[in-house]
């Protein structure tokens, strides 16, 4: 069966501070992946995708970047960090050709000081 | 363009209660249908799908929903409410044929349930 893992669980950094979290898919190939944030009271917003390695859509300008170095492996990092880009971070995959669903992993708390 | 609205940020039910969650959509095809729940500091969790087979379509936990083209609605119910419901809400729309997993959400529902 198919996981997803999202690491760290929560994150307090100070604003100016790079970032960097991590998320990797197992038991599927190939899959599409997504960055999305979820601010208090304002649902859920898609940040990044990526249909392959090294292939990265932005959805919005933030200060923010994902990487895709691997297959399985999706990056989100930020070079200084703003007191905006506090909220919950969620990894997502989707199956290419596959069932449209989201998969998602159990998300980050991030909090800019 | 695609969107979806789910009307009532909060709603409140008795234990034993029908749940009804709200939910419409604007999309210019026929889009794929999603309800996630998702419970504090944690990631969603799929409910139930449409994606053009029938139109009421049945889920985890004893949750339905249904498709209705002419409403561009697909509301969330349940026939008694449990106290372990109590979660916030989402529905999301997608293209069908798009890169799976590219969802547009709604802005989400808090469910409470009282005893």
């Amino acid at each position: 069966s198919q996981t997803i893992h999202q690491w760290p669980a929560t994150l307090v950094q100070p604003v100016g501070s790079p970032l960097s979290l991590e998320c990797t898919v197992e038991g599927t190939s190939n899959p599409n992946l997504y960055w999305y944030r979820q601010a208090a009271g304002r649902g859920l917003q898609l940040l990044f995708y990526s249909v392959g390695i090294g292939q990265i859509s932005s959805e919005v300008p933030q200060n923010l970047s994902a990487s895709r170095p691997q297959d399985r492996q999706f990056i989100l990092s930020s070079k200084k960090l703003l007191l905006s880009d506090s909220g919950f971070y969620l990894c997502a995959w989707g199956a290419q050709g596959g069932k449209a669903e989201a998969f998602f992993g159990q998300g980050t708390r991030l909090t800019v000081v | 363009a695609q969107s979806v609205t789910q009307l009532g940020s909060h709603v409140s039910v008795s234990e034993g209660a029908l749940v009804l969650l709200r939910c419409n959509y604007s999309s210019s095809v026929p889009p794929y249908l999603f309800w996630y729940v998702q419970y504090p500091n944690q990631g969603l969790q799929l409910l139930l799908k449409y994606t053009s087979a029938a139109t009421l379509v049945k889920g985890i936990n004893g949750f339905e929903a249904e498709f209705k083209k002419s409403e561009t609605s697909f509301h969330l119910t349940k026939p008694s409410a449990h106290m372990s419901d109590a979660a916030e809400y989402f529905c999301a729309v997608s293209p069908p044929l798009s890169s799976y997993g590219k969802l547009t959400f709604g802005q989400g529902t808090i469910l409470t349930v009282h005893p």
